[in-house]
């Protein structure tokens, strides 16, 4: 596609249900990235995919995130079990490799947990 | 742990002023320093990058000023202008690290008044 496009843009859940949040990257982009920022702060880096290959998960904050990339095209964030410290806009990036080049961040997806 | 704190939080400019933002590191295996622009419903976008080997960067209006020995990197934006209005995140990386992901600041809230 023309840039990162990102679903649902806003979501809200309750305490303990589960959320799946969407990435779409730009197609010719090998590399993907999830980022979580909270409100007022920088982005702060969860896991990276490389195609469908996922080499670094060191950035999740508990057993209830996980990622998947399965085509190695589009992405998806899921938390389990919500809890209201989740609450953040989760980004998600892309680039053509992991060389240093430029990321193009999607419009990220707003997390509200009541 | 912070390894890239970023200053200020929030800054005002008048129109055709000098808007500074300074970032310091603690990783000394970063070699790769980014400035993001992000405006309000936008993802972070690429502004300017510089690597370790050159001391400024000057693209434009905007200019990287690095120091390696104080691990210091600071962004100047000449004639600021209202459309500058935006935060701005200083970011980090190392090519030690596979999948080279970014390391942000805390960003700072930059308003250019007219």
């Amino acid at each position: 596609g023309a840039g990162v496009s990102q679903s649902p843009r806003y979501k809200v859940t309750k305490r303990g249900q589960d959320v799946t949040l969407r990435c779409d990257p730009i197609s010719s982009h090998a590399t993907l990235y999830w980022y979580q920022q909270a409100l007022g702060q920088g982005p702060e880096f969860l896991t990276y995919f490389n195609y469908e290959a996922q080499p670094d998960k060191s950035g999740l904050p508990s057993d209830r995130f996980s990622a998947e990339r399965p085509e190695g095209s589009i992405s998806t964030l899921t938390i389990q079990r919500t809890e209201q410290r989740d609450s953040a806009m989760y980004r998600c990036a892309s680039s053509f490799g992991r060389g240093r080049g430029e990321l193009f961040f999607g419009e990220g997806s707003r997390l509200t947990v009541l | 742990q912070q390894q890239v704190k970023q200053s200020p939080q929030s800054l005002i400019v008048q129109k055709g002023g000098i808007s500074i933002i300074n970032c310091a590191y603690e990783n000394t295996a970063f070699d790769y320093f980014p400035w993001y622009q992000q405006f309000p419903g936008k993802g972070p976008a690429l502004l300017i990058a510089i690597r370790p080997d050159v001391s400024e960067k000057k693209e434009g209006r905007f200019t990287i000023s690095f120091n390696k020995s104080a691990k210091q990197f600071s962004l100047h934006i000449m004639d600021s202008q209202p459309g500058d209005s935006a935060t701005y995140f200083c970011a980090a990386s190392s090519s030690y690290n596979a999948g080279n992901m970014l390391t942000f600041g805390g960003g700072t809230r930059l308003m250019v008044k007219p």
